[in-house]
């Protein structure tokens, strides 16, 4: 399986201010997601990083609050924009391998004050 | 809508086998069965899928009823470190359909 590794594993951050988080894959990939997980909820998609293009964003996202980078076929961006107490949450990637399954990073706690 | 149902919460002795239901009474002939497990803030981790045959890998067995409209993944000898939430997800098509988290089942290991 891929080994995936974000940075920072976790932050704690200023309302208004904005946080970039990386996810780097081991192997290259064709598929990388990004979640979030708010406290005591489960995983909701934010988006589909496509590579070469711009990112593909689920219903209640938007790209000015979230934008993703996607430069290869080994890593991706996710920043939150403009943060509020209620984007406390953690932040995950996941890639999809050849064979169809999906594996996720070990995820970035992020507490917006 | 919820294409998946799991009980919300399960215990299990150590060193027994954990028996994890899922029903999923309307899944189509294309979907997967999808079995992950989140142990607590941690990233989910893959444990197995299957499509209507039996599947066994070195973490767990996935069995499926020959309907398909419910599984049941096997924890054989179930440890301390497999207290986790188990998510039950089903798909098909895996590169065009998205995983939809739903609930899970927290499953505690009770020593």
């Amino acid at each position: 399986s891929a080994v995936i590794s974000q940075k920072p594993s976790r932050d704690i951050c200023q309302r208004g201010t904005s946080l970039t988080i990386q996810c780097q894959v081991d192997s290259q990939v064709t598929m990388m997601f990004w979640y979030r997980q708010q406290p005591g909820q489960s995983l909701t998609l934010i988006a589909t990083a496509n590579q070469g293009s711009e990112a593909t964003y689920e219903s209640g996202f938007v790209i000015d609050k979230f934008p993703i980078s996607r430069p290869n076929l080994t890593f991706s961006t996710l920043t939150v924009s403009n943060m509020s107490p209620e984007d406390s949450s953690i932040y995950l990637c996941s890639v999809e391998d050849r064979i169809d399954t999906q594996y996720f990073g070990p995820g970035t706690r992020l507490t917006v004050l | 809508d919820a294409k998946t149902t799991q009980p919300p919460s399960m215990d299990c002795a150590e060193g027994r086998a954990a028996n994890l239901p899922c029903n999923h009474s309307t899944i189509s002939g294309n979907e997967y069965v999808y079995w992950y497990r989140q142990i607590h803030s941690q990233g989910p981790q893959y444990i197995i899928h299957g499509l209507k045959n039996n599947e066994t890998n070195e973490m767990a067995s996935l069995i499926i009823t020959e309907d398909r409209k419910s599984s049941t993944l096997i924890l054989p000898h179930a440890t301390l470190r497999d207290t986790a939430v188990y998510y039950c997800i089903v798909l098909s098509n895996f590169g065009n359909e998205k995983l939809t988290f739903g609930t899970g089942t927290r499953l505690t290991i009770i020593p």
